[in-house]
């Protein structure tokens, strides 16, 4: 089956850094995406990985280990606006339709 | 920029009615994604459309379905509103391109509420 997991919540403080962990199992694999998502808006790309590694842009870098299933996104230098919905989703690797599974989201809360 | 635009932001119908859900996207992508989002839940496929016409069943279809009549536009259509219907409703769309890799676009949603 299909499973994507990740925290539901996390809280962490202005400036602090944070990690956030998704857990994979698909039965097939052809990428993994995180988007940010804040209350009332529509989802938006933050960064993708389709090999073994860290991939860093600015203040957010995403890891992926293809052989643990496993990948998380870092927030360095928190701001207050960071506070949103983070979501890991893995691209089903089965057709080239390019379909996107979901995780349930973590909602992050940024505090002062 | 890519956009993509629901017709409706927020939206209240009463049980059994006929509800029709509209997505435009500008950037003659071919590949559009109906999802719907609950909390506790996150993001789940109902259908998706990989060309005009052509249209596949996506993981919770039963009481939705969609019509793709041109490349631009992607509807979302409830036959019989029911309360358990009650959710966020998202559009995205994807080139099949070298570009597709970076993934979806997002429309805004639509709030869909059923009385």
């Amino acid at each position: 089956g299909q499973n994507i997991d990740q925290p539901t919540e996390m809280t962490a403080t202005e400036g602090a850094i944070v990690q956030i962990n998704c857990t994979y199992q698909t039965s097939g694999f052809n990428g993994l995406f995180w988007y940010q998502q804040h209350a009332g808006e529509a989802p938006t790309f933050l960064s993708y990985n389709v090999l073994d590694g860290l991939e860093e842009k600015g203040r957010f870098s995403s890891f992926l280990s293809r052989s643990k299933g496993y990948s998380y996104l870092l927030l360095k230098e928190l701001q207050m606006k960071d506070s949103a919905s983070y979501l890991c989703a893995v691209r089903d690797g089965s057709s080239n339709t390019g379909k996107l599974i979901f995780g349930q989201g973590t909602t992050l809360q940024v505090k002062p | 920029d890519v956009k993509v635009t629901q017709s409706s932001r927020y939206l209240v119908k009463r049980t059994g009615e006929k509800v029709f859900l509209e997505c435009v996207q500008d950037m003659d992508h071919e590949n559009m994604f109906w999802y719907r989002q609950d909390p506790g839940l996150g993001l789940r496929l109902i259908y998706f459309s990989y060309d005009v016409k052509m249209k596949e069943k996506g993981d919770i279809p039963e009481g939705y379905s969609v019509s793709r009549e041109k490349k631009e536009r992607f509807s979302l259509i409830l036959e019989s509103a029911s309360t358990n219907q009650t959710s966020m409703y998202l559009c995205a769309s994807r080139s099949n391109g070298a570009r597709g890799w970076y993934g979806y676009t997002f429309g805004s949603g639509t709030r869909l509420t059923v009385v």
